[in-house]
């Protein structure tokens, strides 16, 4: 098992670009996760999908949109990229069986905006 | 929302030393989890607690529901321990993770 995989690992973008950030996870897992997180700071949610077919705001939804492709993919758009989306970014997934739906992470992507 | 507090922010130990962090919360939570994120920015599940106390190895983890609490125990601390630990916890109800701000931990040899 992979587990979470995300890409690209680096980007680098100029403002106002376009890009999308891919995850996937082979655990059969039903709820997916965007997080950021800033240099020196914890991670902040950004959208989740509960399960198949639902997306969900989290605390940091504005400049993102998120697509859940099929149960196994998770995808992170930014439309017009902004020096302020500069920031490391982590995909999770979490099982929703009871007693085993704890989150596991993906290594994250690192993007910078000038 | 829920608000989650992590304390102490900072800590620097002599290896072999012990420590105890400190996960608070303002709310009922469905789930806790406490990770490591070493230098290298890999989040590493450590616990899956969100009631009673485990035990992996140096480290141990006792949660208190009742009283919106959470303790993460390292014993006998090695250079490797060294990192950013975090607790999470889920909303109930909405599935959404919050993540306290982390404590960073130092261990020198």
């Amino acid at each position: 098992n992979a587990g979470v995989t995300q890409t690209p690992k680096f980007q680098v973008l100029k403002t106002g670009q376009s890009m999308t950030l891919q995850c996937a996870q082979d655990m059969n897992h039903n709820s997916m996760y965007w997080y950021r997180q800033d240099p020196g700071m914890g991670l902040r949610l950004i959208y989740y999908s509960a399960s198949e077919g639902t997306t969900d705001k989290g605390e940091v939804p504005n400049g993102y949109n998120v697509s859940r492709l099929n149960k196994r993919e998770f995808s992170l758009r930014l439309e017009s990229a902004a020096p302020s989306q500069t920031s490391v970014y982590f995909c999770a997934s979490r099982s929703r069986l009871a007693g085993y739906n704890e989150q596991f992470f993906g290594p994250g992507t690192r993007l910078t905006v000038l | 929302g829920i608000q989650v507090e992590q304390s102490p922010p900072d800590l620097i130990l002599q290896e072999g030393a012990n420590s105890t962090l400190r996960c608070n919360f303002s709310d009922s939570v469905n789930n806790l989890q406490w990770f490591h994120q070493n230098p290298w920015g890999q989040l590493i599940n450590l616990f899956y607690i969100p009631s009673g106390t485990k035990q992996n190895g140096r480290l141990s983890a006792t949660t208190v529901a009742t009283e919106r609490y959470s303790l993460l125990y390292i014993s006998s601390s090695q250079t490797t321990d060294s990192g950013v630990y975090f607790c999470a916890v889920e909303d109930r109800g909405t599935y959404k993770y919050i993540f306290g701000t982390g404590t960073r931990l130092k261990v020198l040899a």
